[in-house]
């Protein structure tokens, strides 16, 4: 039984270009996560989808972010034109529906130049 | 202040010791409680939840106290691969389902 898989693993952008990051939940989970963890820091929620709907995005900066999880294909997190500060590790969980209990994937490391 | 509050450590310990982690929350309406741990460079992978009454899992051992907002981790007969950083977890005020606030972690390190 597959995991929460996240691709890519790693993403170097240089300043300025988009980001876009893929996260298919594990079989059978019907809610994605995204959290971002800056160096050294603790993560830090961004948004909460289900399928073809944004539940929570309280945690998405106002500009230049955007999450989608469509009725087919995996959950995008797509970062445009990317500052430095933008680097970080972003984290996608999938839980069940009803469930509280929350698993993530591998994770991608973004680097901006 | 923040929604969760964590020792950071380092706690280093001998194989075989008993070690505990503390943290606190700030949000009373918070509904429900986990531990996760963290490899160095890799993703948070639940260890528990935590329920009111406390429950343990083999040699780990989770404690939830409402009325103080803390919450505890109890290792027993630590291993070298329990070396990690312990995350306290909560939810959403008000909700079962939905974002998680983390702590900033605990550090552990196990040596033989």
């Amino acid at each position: 039984n597959a995991g929460v898989m996240q691709n890519p693993r790693h993403l170097v952008r240089r300043r300025g270009q988009e980001a876009r990051l893929r996260c298919s939940p594990m079989k059978g989970h019907s809610h994605v996560y995204w959290y971002r963890q800056l160096p050294e820091e603790g993560l830090k929620f961004m948004v909460y989808l289900q399928k073809e709907n944004i539940i929570d995005e309280s945690g998405m900066p106002k500009e230049r972010f955007s999450a989608e999880f469509p009725k087919e294909g995996p959950s995008i997190l797509r970062i445009q034109q990317v500052v430095r500060g933008d680097s970080a590790a972003y984290f996608c969980a999938s839980s069940s529906q009803g469930s509280n209990e929350q698993f993530f994937g591998p994770g991608t490391r973004l680097t901006v130049l | 202040r923040k929604e969760v509050e964590q020792d950071p450590g380092p706690f280093n310990v001998p194989e075989g010791a008993t070690v505990a982690f503390n943290c606190t929350y700030s949000n009373s309406a918070s509904q429900s409680f986990f531990w996760y741990r963290q490899d160095c460079r890799k993703e948070p992978k639940l260890l528990m939840s935590v329920y009111s009454s406390g429950n343990e899992d083999g040699r780990f051992t989770a404690q939830l106290n409402r009325a103080s907002q803390y919450i505890s981790l109890l290792i027993r007969d630590s291993k070298l691969s329990d070396s990690a950083t312990y995350l306290c977890v909560v939810n959403k005020e008000g909700s079962t389902l939905g974002r998680l606030y983390f702590g900033r972690g605990t550090q552990l390190t196990v040596w033989p």
